[in-house]
């Protein structure tokens, strides 16, 4: 089982809904990732925070709105989605921003029609 | 900038036998991390391996080990003894140890490793 935890696992949303992805982790760790996977693809980096600070944005385009509460919760906030923003959303967390192995949640699977 | 390079886009290799899969990464920074990463097809991605630039030693984990050859650049997997639930896509990383770039992990293409009974 891992243990970042990220809810929902499957979320199919049209193009003007606004919905939320949250992922959580009780490890202590105090730097959180979101990425984006497409099919047979690597992931790809949006958002780091450290320190409950954001520190890199990817250039993700807006309609993706990241905030992190605290310490140990991560949302990924999404509005007036594109069909090509359907993908693997996978969040990760470290103990730092160092060369410290990132532990990923099981994803959540986001269709957008 | 960093470069990772995995070779291989599919692997094959029979129960309970070793396989090795490559990486082979490009960077200036003197202080670096590699690491591997699983990932099946229900979609998760499960750590696999740590392996610091510093490190004199080679990590192991279980069946997995990392052939670290620092003047090659290179960071293959090996994977002792395989099994069924082996069979995934593998990701090979690299995170810068400071600098602007710290946080980021950049990943390899991937391997798609098939285990066969």
């Amino acid at each position: 089982d891992t243990e970042v935890t990220q809810t929902p696992k499957h979320l199919v949303m049209g193009m003007t809904n606004k919905k939320s992805l949250k992922c959580e982790q009780h490890m202590g760790h105090r730097a959180m990732y979101w990425y984006k996977q497409k099919a047979k693809k690597p992931p790809e980096l949006m958002f780091v925070y450290s320190y409950e600070k954001l520190s890199i944005n990817e250039s993700v385009p807006s309609r993706f709105s990241p905030e992190c509460p605290n310490s140990s919760l991560l949302n990924l906030h999404l509005h007036a989605l594109q069909p090509e923003d359907s993908a693997l959303y996978l969040c990760a967390s470290s103990r730092g921003t160092g060369n410290q192995p990132q532990h990923f949640g099981d994803g959540t699977r986001l269709s957008i029609l | 900038a960093q470069k990772i390079t995995q070779t291989q886009p599919g692997m094959f290799v029979q129960e309970k036998e070793a396989v090795t899969l490559d990486c082979t990464y490009d960077t200036s920074d003197p202080s670096y991390g590699l690491f591997w990463y699983k990932q099946p097809s229900s979609g998760e991605m499960i750590f696999l391996i740590y392996q610091g630039s510093y490190d004199q030693q080679n990590a192991t984990e279980g069946r997995y080990s990392l052939n670290f050859q620092k003047a090659r650049k290179s960071a293959n997997l090996v994977i002792s003894a395989s099994q069924l639930g082996d069979s995934a896509m593998y990701f090979c990383a690299n995170s810068p140890g400071r600098g602007s770039t710290l946080g980021r992990l950049y990943f390899g293409r991937g391997t798609q490793l098939t285990v066969w009974p």
